[in-house]
């Protein structure tokens, strides 16, 4: 079975520093992966999506950056961080081959930049 | 652009049935998803619907697709506590992306 898992689950961090949120998935080959971050009282807004090694299309101008080194490994990235940049970042995956594009999330990594 | 609607609250008592409503505006979604996140968690995808299909029913869930109206509505029956957690709507543009509503809030009290 497939599982997706990110880390870390929460993280503190100063304005200004830097940043690196990793998301891996087991058990599929290929995957569609995603980053999307819901701030508070908010919905999901999408930040990024990749369908292939290298391949990331970026859906919003942002302070964020993000990298698939590996077929299941998904980075997102700051050089320096924002108050803004604060929320619960959530990775998801979906198969290249389904059609209904069923997008399975993983457990979120709560980001607090003070 | 694509857009969907959601109402942010919903309060039902344990037993009743819940209905949460959608709305969206992207005449081409070919499916249509419910996802529900309990405090703190990840998304779980509860079911999805076709566009070509009107009502899909799964043990206490009914997701109803009104497409001439772009209406989604998800029922709960028998509502209990654990169901209590922000449940989202979301369609299928073209390509690979889903877009999501703000989520309803869905408190059930006993």
């Amino acid at each position: 079975s497939q599982t997706i898992h990110q880390w870390p689950a929460t993280l503190v961090q100063p304005v200004g520093s830097p940043l690196s949120l990793e998301c891996t998935v087991e058990g599929t080959s290929n995957p569609n992966l995603y980053w999307y971050r819901q701030a508070a009282g908010r919905g999901l807004q999408l930040l990024f999506y990749s369908v292939g090694i290298g391949q990331i299309s970026s859906e919003v101008p942002q302070n964020l950056s993000a990298s698939r080194p590996q077929d299941r490994q998904f980075i997102l990235s700051s050089k320096k961080l924002l108050l803004s940049d604060s929320g619960f970042y959530l990775c998801a995956w979906s198969s290249s081959e389904a059609t209904g594009n069923e997008q399975f999330f993983g457990p979120g990594t709560r980001l607090t930049v003070l | 652009g694509e857009d969907v609607e959601q109402s942010l609250f919903l309060s039902v008592r344990e037993g009743d049935s819940s209905v949460i409503n959608c709305t969206y505006t992207d005449s081409s979604s070919t499916y249509l998803y419910w996802y529900k996140q309990e405090p703190g968690a990840g998304l779980q995808l509860l079911t999805y619907i076709f566009s070509n299909m009107d009502m899909k029913q799964d043990q206490r869930l009914t997701v109803l697709l009104n497409k001439k109206d772009k209406h989604l509505s998800l029922r709960i029956a028998d509502t209990q506590t654990g169901d209590s957690a922000i449940y989202f709507c979301a369609e299928k543009e073209a390509g690979t992306a889903l877009i999501f509503g703000k989520g309803t809030t869905l408190s059930v009290s006993s």
